[in-house]
This record gives structure tokens, sequence and C-alpha cells, in this order.
């Protein structure tokens, strides 16, 4: 089945550390986006990606950072500069940006990010 | 600034009740595209509907029914007859119709129909 794969579903980070959050996509999408999630609010863009080797950022950015080296793969990684990096956060990916951007967002299962 | 507004932070209700959740957008432009997501326990958020700005016929599909008033600019959600499965948070969102799709999303509505 088509679908997004985000991994791993739990992740804990210690202080000064990065890390890398794993989304795949096999929908043959072209547009890729990175949200985070706190609880009781709605979703934020952090990151989004239009084609390959091409990305802008989003509301967010700051103390992320990501990389679009293969269609299929948007992996994000939450920096040692970001001080509050506990929250849920969801991939999405969509058919294209440019020119469609009534077409709906596909998303994953979601990363749960805490501090140790 | 583009903004949505999901007044209606909790609903619970028992089943097969009739609920519906709110939704308020405010946008500057005249095309623009309205989606309703429904996130389970899971986590996933499953696309429920899509509307853009042009089209403000309401839209029923099965239980589920959608109210598009451009004049309030509002965009409800209205589930009849509920079930135990209804259970979620709901997210209504707002693009513009031009440009790259950024989404905003409402804070959310998490909606418990009680057995």
């Amino acid at each position: 089945d088509g679908g997004i794969t985000q991994s791993p579903k739990y992740l804990f980070r210690k202080e000064g550390q990065n890390v890398t959050l794993s989304c795949e996509q096999n929908l043959n999408h072209d547009a890729m986006y990175w949200y985070r999630q706190d609880p009781g609010q709605g979703l934020r863009l952090i990151y989004y990606s239009q084609i390959v080797n091409d990305f802008q950022k989003g509301d967010i950015a700051e103390g992320y950072s990501v990389s679009r080296e293969k269609k299929e793969s948007f992996p994000l990684t939450v920096t040692s500069a970001q001080k509050n990096p506990t929250a849920f956060y969801l991939c999405a990916s969509s058919v294209s940006i440019t020119g469609r951007v009534d077409q709906p967002q596909h998303f994953g299962d979601g990363t749960r990010l805490s501090i140790l | 600034a583009q903004k949505v507004t999901q007044a209606q932070t909790e609903i619970s209700v028992v089943e097969k009740e009739d609920v519906t959740l709110d939704c308020v957008y405010e946008t500057r432009d005249t095309t623009y595209y309205l989606f309703w997501y429904k996130q389970p326990p899971s986590g996933e958020l499953v696309f429920l509907i899509r509307r853009n700005s042009f089209d403000e016929q309401n839209e029923i599909s099965g239980r589920y029914s959608w109210n598009f008033q451009k004049s309030t600019s509002s965009f409800n959600f209205t589930i009849t007859a509920s079930q135990v499965v209804d259970s979620a948070v709901y997210f209504c969102a707002l693009s513009e119709g031009q440009g790259a799709q950024k989404l905003v999303f409402g804070q959310g509505t998490r909606l418990t129909i009680n057995p």
C-alpha cells in the first residue's frame, strides 16, 4: 500500500544533542512537509519542499534543518538550538505544491519527541 | 494574514446525537481552499473534505455534512447520528489559492462520543 512512513515512533533527546526524524513516502508525490503539533494546538509548518534539492522555511524553522536528496525522503533534524523540542512531529506529502494547492496533504503516523 | 479559529476546544456527546464542529477563517485572498482533517488516537491526520472558495454548495457524505458560507467565513462540519468511532480531534485548515500550499490549521476540536 502507498503511504508515508515516519520513524521512530518515539524518540528521546539529551541536552545538546541533535536528533533526526525519518520520513519516507512511496506515493510519488513531489511536495513534502514537516509540521509540529503541541498539546491542544494545531499544526505549525516547520519546512516544506517542492522538489528534490530544494526546500523552504515554514513558520517555525528556527532550530530545525532538513534535506531533500531523494524524492521519497525528507528527514528532519532537530538541533540543539531548538530549546523546546518536546512535541509531536508529523510529516506530510502532496501531489505538488505549485499550481495544485487544492490537493490534500497525506500524513504519516508521527514521531513523538521528548527530552531526557 | 490567514487565520483559522475553532472555538470549541472539546465537545462530548452521547452516541447517536448530532454534533456540529465550527470553523471560522480569515483571509484576504479571493481564491482559497478549505479542508477538514480527522486525527484519531493513532496520530495520523486523515483527509475528509476539500472545498474551494468558488463553490458554496454544501456537501453530504454518509453521516458527514459540511456547510460552507462565505458571508460568515465559516466552514462547519456536522456529524449525524454520531458513533463512538467518530471520537477524534478534528482540524479545519485553510490554503491560499496560489503559490506554495502552506496550510494554516485551526487549534482543533476534540470530539468524544460516549456510548
